[in-house]
């Protein structure tokens, strides 16, 4: 069965610091792709960052990169210079052949002034 | 270009009354998905429509749930007969294409609440 596991409910990072969200999956299928949503308390759900399985390189949006280890079946979130903005929900799916995605159960990001 | 949208953002009913949320895509994109968000949890994937076709609804509950997507119109969640525990946010995507190589838009989501 396909599975996004975040293991943390909760993290705290100083702003302007570098923060890592996790995020691990497991699935049969040989071709997948892999995103990160933010969802601020306003909400909405704004994307963030696609990975493709078959994506030789890591996947980088602005601040916003992808440490994507296909052997660990791991897709973490690299913020970089966090901002206070940064401040929200995360959330890490995985898009399955049936072009529907399966998401994990978040992690809160708080950013400290 | 108008992004997805979704109305009503907020919607209260009471129990026993139907629910209808509305999800226009963007233009051009004809593929729709929805999601359910239940309280401290990610989203949920309930259906996935084409014009005039439910493509796989293997997130629907059996009962009380339906979805459309006519050939002109907004894609409609109709909840039947609504009870306390269908109090979530609802989020629609759309898609040009089958969301593998596209990726998805996603609407703001419909807050249901139900009393």
């Amino acid at each position: 069965a396909q599975k996004i596991t975040q293991t943390q409910p909760g993290m705290f990072v100083q702003e302007k610091e570098a923060v890592t969200l996790d995020c691990t999956y497991d699935t049969s299928d040989p071709s997948y792709g892999l995103f990160w949503y933010k969802q601020p308390s306003s909400g909405e759900m704004i994307f963030l960052i696609y990975q493709g399985s078959y994506d030789q390189q890591n996947a980088t949006e602005g601040r916003y990169s992808l440490n994507f280890q296909k052997a660990r079946k791991s897709a973490n979130l690299v913020i970089s210079a966090s901002q206070l903005g940064d401040s929200a929900m995360y959330f890490c799916a995985m898009e399955n052949q049936g072009g529907k995605l399966i998401f994990g159960q978040g992690t809160e990001l708080s950013v400290k002034p | 270009n108008a992004g997805v949208m979704q109305n009503p953002r907020h919607l209260v009913r009471r129990r026993g009354q139907e629910a209808r949320l509305r999800c226009s895509p963007m233009k051009g994109h004809s593929h729709v998905y929805w999601y359910r968000q239940l309280p401290e949890e990610g989203l949920k994937f309930m259906v996935y429509l084409q014009k005039e076709n439910i493509i796989d609804e293997s997130g629907m509950p059996k009962e009380r749930f339906s979805a459309e997507f006519p050939k002109e119109g907004p894609s409609i969640l109709r909840i039947q007969q609504v009870v306390r525990g269908d109090s979530a946010a609802y989020f629609c995507a759309s898609s040009p294409g089958p969301a593998t190589n596209y990726g998805y838009t996603f609407g703001s989501g419909t807050r249901l609440t139900v009393v």
